[in-house]
């Protein structure tokens, strides 16, 4: 079935560091890509998307590109900050509903 | 004003017990959803109702029973409760589904602790 893989944290980084978090899926058809982002204590805020082939989905310096050729959906910041400490998750659409990757967990030491 | 709201935002109770979670959204969204969330952050589907009707029920216990009194509302109400019910419950909403693309907007969540 569809399904999110995405790299397994911690991810620990500097400030100021490139981030990069991998994420490929597996789906048939042409799904929507997501990434989702949760501080602490809170719910899931929607970070970016991308709805077909090809689509770069920015925001807060945040990016990720919608790679059907490689199935994946990577996102990346050039600069991360302290506050950026999240958990982040790729999830795609199947159907009526979004299937989740496992998150990875980012740590930001200033 | 909050977009998606649940209540309570914690909830302790011993095991055998019944609770209710409620989820209320103002965006005028005609799909709601309930989230399981584990202790190691896996996020599982449960329920999805569009416009009150039933619409995704996956492998659930029955003694989860979600009801929806109108599209605006979608509660979550829980028999006899177990150990491993123990997590945190998130509702969310969306426009269109999700087939349309825009994604979800959550609620901040329900920590269910069974004792």
């Amino acid at each position: 079935g569809d399904s999110v893989t995405q790299m397994e944290g911690p991810v620990t980084l500097s400030e100021e560091a490139f981030l990069t978090i991998n994420c490929t899926y597996t789906a048939t058809g042409y799904p929507s890509l997501f990434w989702y982002v949760q501080y602490p204590g809170e719910g899931l805020q929607l970070l970016l998307k991308a709805t077909k082939a090809d689509d770069k989905g920015s925001n807060k310096g945040f990016e990720a590109t919608y790679r059907k050729e490689t199935t994946s959906f990577h996102l990346e910041k050039g600069s991360v900050q302290v506050s950026d400490s999240a958990v982040y998750f790729c999830a795609l659409t199947r159907d009526d509903k979004i299937i989740f990757g496992k998150g990875t967990r980012l740590h930001i030491l200033p | 004003d909050t977009a998606v709201s649940q209540t309570p935002k914690y909830l302790v109770t011993q095991m055998g017990n019944d609770k209710s979670i409620k989820c209320e959204q103002n965006l005028g969204h005609d799909t709601m959803y309930w989230y399981k969330q584990d202790s190691k952050k896996f996020l599982k589907i449960m329920f999805s109702y569009n416009n009150k009707e039933l619409i995704i029920n996956e492998t659930v216990p029955n003694r989860f029973s979600p009801k929806s009194p109108d599209k605006a509302h979608l509660n979550l109400h829980i028999n006899s409760l177990e150990l491993g019910d123990s997590a945190v419950y998130f509702c969310a909403s969306s426009q269109d589904g999700a087939r349309a693309g825009y994604g979800y907007t959550f609620g901040s969540g329900t920590r269910l602790t069974v004792v």
